[in-house]
């Protein structure tokens, strides 16, 4: 089946410092898969950060950057220099262009945390 | 512009009760979700409407869950009867329609004991 797999957290990173979130993906029954990352901020609800519908291309979101690499089957989230602000649930997630939000699969979450 | 407003916030029931959640979306979206959150399972769909009608009822939790989408702007997810295994957080989201971008509340967290 579809599913998606991601860097299990918690994950600790210090201000000011690279980061990276994997995400991988198995995208069976998807004829065009697309791929999200969401967040959950405290005390806030779950929200998009950013999407990408074409393999090959890069979304970009608050600092943050993903490449849906169809080779690989991989979306990993980065950002150069993280900030406090950025502490959050991070979520990957698969959909499938030809259908609506009904058939998208959220991987497990990562919980990130920025020491200042 | 009010998000998706999300009640009880909070919920802790005994085994066997009726539990109703509720849900008001964005306003002016016509797609409604009903997920359930664990740390097992993560996000699993529950129930899906499109303009009002019901596109999607859960399939494995078709037995106890039932969700109603009376109007527009208001939904409820009913469990009856409860069971410890139902403990987890329930989400409630919005889109405007197929495809677009989903809008969460902050979850309905229920306790059953």
């Amino acid at each position: 089946g579809d599913s998606v797999t991601q860097t299990e957290g918690p994950v600790t990173v210090s201000e000011s410092e690279s980061l990276i979130i994997n995400c991988t993906y198995s995208a069976t029954s998807i004829a065009y898969p697309n791929l999200f990352w969401y967040v959950r901020y405290p005390g806030e609800g779950l929200q998009l950060l950013l999407k990408v519908i074409t393999a090959g291309q890069k979304g970009s979101s608050r600092g943050f950057e993903a490449t849906y690499n169809k080779e690989t089957t991989s979306f990993h989230l980065q950002k150069a220099s993280v900030q406090e602000s950025d502490s959050a649930v991070y979520y990957c997630a698969l959909g499938d262009l030809g259908y609506g939000n009904e058939k998208i699969t959220f991987g497990a979450g990562t919980k990130l945390t920025i020491k200042p | 512009d009010a998000g998706v407003t999300q009640t009880p916030r909070h919920e802790v029931a005994e085994k066997g009760q009726t539990i109703i959640l509720k849900c008001e979306p964005v306003s002016g979206h016509n797609d409604l979700f009903w997920y359930r959150q664990t740390k097992i399972q993560g996000l699993e769909l529950l129930s899906y409407f499109r303009s009002k009608s019901l596109m999607e009822d859960g399939g494995a939790f078709k037995d106890r869950f039932k969700a109603e989408m009376l109007n527009s702007s208001f939904s409820t997810l009913k469990i009856q009867p409860t069971e410890p295994k139902d403990s987890a957080v329930y989400l409630c989201a919005s889109s405007f329609s197929s495809g677009n971008t989903l809008y969460f509340g902050e979850g309905s967290r229920l306790i059953v004991v």
